[in-house]
């Protein structure tokens, strides 16, 4: 089983498109998270989600929403998309304080 | 806010070669410590990591760490890389006791030759 799973794997689509990526984690964790890794490999913390709160990094557009049914999932919503959103978007988890992430494979976004 | 150097951008080594990679943040109090790998194509892994006790940590695939803190470094080392660990490398830190969030360095990428 999959500990960190996402879907889809990749994405292709238009200038101004909404768009959602889906996360799951079997692994029993209170928190997770949505990182964005661009072409050069830079990771940067979007947002973070555990049960009594969301962490949101300033610098996110607020067409980027995170949306947790449970505490097993955290998805990603993008709306009005841009060129400029094209990268990976990696999900995440762990154990709140201890800082060890479990990733998911990943989700390549193209915007043409 | 916390942040996190990696100083080596760009690595290549021939195999056999010894590898050290430097990492070093900015926050004065108690952290964790992690490396990550990310093979090309891949998700990132865990390699090692360092919450307290003796400041050497072993990973897997023969990777160690050392952790100083009177330098705030938190080098990755291995005696002698294989092609098979050409990837990126990232050193993360998190404040178990502050800003919980892992904050990552720009990473270094490591290319070996066969």
């Amino acid at each position: 089983d999959t500990a960190v799973s996402q879907t889809p794997k990749y994405l292709v689509t238009q200038m101004g498109n909404d768009k959602s990526i889906k996360c799951e984690q079997n692994l029993g964790h209170d928190t997770m998270y949505w990182y964005k890794q661009d072409s050069k490999k830079f990771l940067k913390i979007m947002f973070s989600y555990n049960n009594k709160e969301l962490i949101i990094n300033e610098t996110v557009p607020n067409r980027f929403s995170p949306k947790s049914p449970d505490k097993a999932h955290l998805n990603l919503h993008i709306n009005s998309l841009e060129l400029g959103d094209s990268a990976v978007y990696f999900c995440a988890s762990s154990q709140v304080y201890t800082g060890e992430l479990f990733f998911g494979e990943g989700s390549r976004l193209t915007v043409l | 806010a916390q942040s996190v150097s990696q100083h080596n951008h760009h690595v290549i080594l021939s195999e056999a070669a010894s590898l050290e990679l430097g990492c070093n943040y900015s926050y004065g109090g108690t952290v964790n410590l992690f490396w990550y790998v990310q093979y090309p194509g891949q998700h990132l892994q865990l390699l090692l990591k360092y919450f307290s006790g003796d400041p050497l940590v072993k990973g897997i695939k023969g990777f160690e760490a050392e952790f100083i803190k009177s330098k705030f470094s938190f080098n990755l080392r291995k005696p002698s890389v294989q092609w098979s660990d050409t990837a990126e490398y990232f050193c993360a830190v998190n404040e178990p006791g502050g800003s919980y969030i892992p904050t990552f360095g720009r990473g270094t990428s490591l290319i070996v030759h066969p």
